[in-house]
């Protein structure tokens, strides 16, 4: 199957920085990228949905400003937190899907945010 | 609106017997079902979809599912359990065929928490 990475894969940061974390699709090209979040013990939480070269479509209740999407390339999309708070801290997992409707999307590895 | 269920939080089974992990889906059209699996700590890791054609679908490490349009299921099985097969479980649906809207999301279930004793 594709390879999608994350990095960082842990982040440590202190209440007031921001945090950018990055999404690539290793082996193919990702059209479409998502972006989720985990709590312990719980589904994923879609925050947002960005196709390369357009602005990221939010879910509901995400703030657009606080946590800024870029997909900027067909194999890069950044999710940066600004101005954490230690309730951002989670487990945030990035997402990958090719051109077509039948093509299978493909998760990363993860990144878990703790803010101070 | 879609949306999918897996009734089982937790399912025990001994290794080396068959184990089955419940999903049923709730969709507008015709449905594109993914079963994925989550070990502690890391991302999803893709075991098998269905499209259309053959309603038992084999995916990666033996497992496989079977599609049941009257049912809306689409239950994920395998014949003997590994301990390594401890882990979280999730079933997703997307509308096939389409790639806007809320078509092109996956819903997930809550997972079920698989759990393989010697």
């Amino acid at each position: 199957g594709a390879v999608v990475s994350q990095h960082p894969s842990r982040v440590i940061c202190k209440s007031g920085t921001s945090v950018k974390i990055e999404c690539r699709s290793l082996d193919f090209q990702a059209t479409t990228m998502f972006w989720y979040r985990q709590f312990p013990k719980q589904s994923l939480m879609l925050m947002a949905t960005s196709n390369e070269g357009s602005k990221a479509t939010y879910e509901q209740g995400v703030e657009k400003d606080k946590f800024l999407i870029n997909h900027a390339s067909l194999t890069l999309s950044t999710l940066t937190v600004t101005s954490a708070h230690p309730e951002d801290s989670s487990f945030y997992i990035c997402s990958a899907r090719g051109q077509g409707w039948e093509e299978t999307q493909y998760f990363g590895p993860g990144t878990r945010l703790l803010v101070l | 609106a879609q949306s999918v269920a897996q009734p089982e939080d937790q399912v025990n089974v001994a290794e080396g017997n068959p184990l089955t992990v419940k999903c049923t889906y709730s969709v507008s059209g015709n449905p594109y079902l993914f079963w994925y699996v989550q070990y502690p700590n890391r991302g999803l890791q893709f075991l098998l979809k269905y499209i259309t054609g053959d309603n038992l679908v084999k995916g990666s490490y033996g497992f496989e599912a079977e599609f049941n349009k009257s049912q809306t299921s689409f239950h994920l099985k395998k014949p003997s359990a590994l301990v390594s097969d401890s882990a979280l479980y999730f079933c997703a649906v997307r509308v096939r065929g389409i790639l806007t809207g809320g078509g092109n999301k996956l819903t997930f279930g809550t997972g079920t928490q698989l759990k393989v004793e010697l």
